[in-house]
């Protein structure tokens, strides 16, 4: 069974760019959840989705958006970007909504961002 | 609100020796605590998971944690380090909405 696929694994933006960030979860989950881990802040909860709804949303500015498609893949957004948006950005998949409930997260081995 | 504390960032450990990695926890009800494994360049793989069952539970690759309501600690233990074990280690606590709040994180650096 294939694990939780993210794309692009590297990529270097400058600031005030836009970046999307692709998640494929792992086949038969509908839950997908992203995180932010930075070396100051550790991992931070971005939002979760579950069957194209979002389910649970962190602290973050409004730049930070995303969304899921019928097929459960996921993408994330950020829209001007700061240099404290460097970071490695990890999604998660997991069969029910919530990892609580289910708990267990699969995560993909993240996609790391370069801000200059 | 759910948080968990690691007490240590660094742990350093001879091959073969005992791991111990400690965690506090503070849950206004009964938690679902976990600890999950990163090693480096690689996305997190979860270890072992603490739902309102046994109190002492078996995770993966021989490790364990014990639950302790009384002391709201959850230390993840492994009898005999090994080499591989090296990696950084999070516990973490699940609110009620399923949202997982992650600690620090404890750096296991593992000596031959």
């Amino acid at each position: 069974k294939a694990g939780v696929t993210q794309t692009p694994r590297y990529l270097i933006k400058t600031r005030g760019q836009q970046v999307t960030l692709s998640c494929s979860p792992i086949s038969g989950h509908r839950s997908v959840s992203w995180y932010q881990q930075t070396p100051g802040q550790g991992l931070q909860f971005l939002f979760e989705y579950f069957s194209e709804t979002q389910r649970n949303k962190g602290n973050f500015p409004g730049r930070f958006s995303g969304r899921q498609f019928s097929n459960s893949r996921s993408e994330m957004n950020v829209s001007t970007l700061e240099l404290g948006d460097s970071a490695l950005y990890l999604c998660a998949s997991s069969l029910g909504s919530g990892g609580r409930q289910t708990g267990e997260l699969f995560f993909g081995e993240g996609s790391r961002l370069t801000v200059l | 609100a759910q948080s968990v504390t690691q007490l240590d960032s660094h742990v350093s450990v001879s091959e073969g020796t005992p791991v111990l990695l400690r965690c506090n926890y503070s849950s206004s009800y009964s938690p679902s605590l976990f600890w999950y494994v990163q090693h480096p360049n690689k996305g997190l793989q979860l270890l072992l998971k603490y739902t309102s069952a046994a109190t002492l539970v078996k995770g993966i690759n021989g490790f364990e944690a014990e639950f302790k309501k009384s002391e709201t600690s959850f230390h993840l233990t492994k009898p005999s380090a090994h080499m591989s074990d090296a990696a950084e280690y999070f516990c973490v606590v699940s609110d009620l909405l399923g949202k997982l709040v992650f600690g620090a994180g404890t750096i296991l650096r593992v000596k031959s």
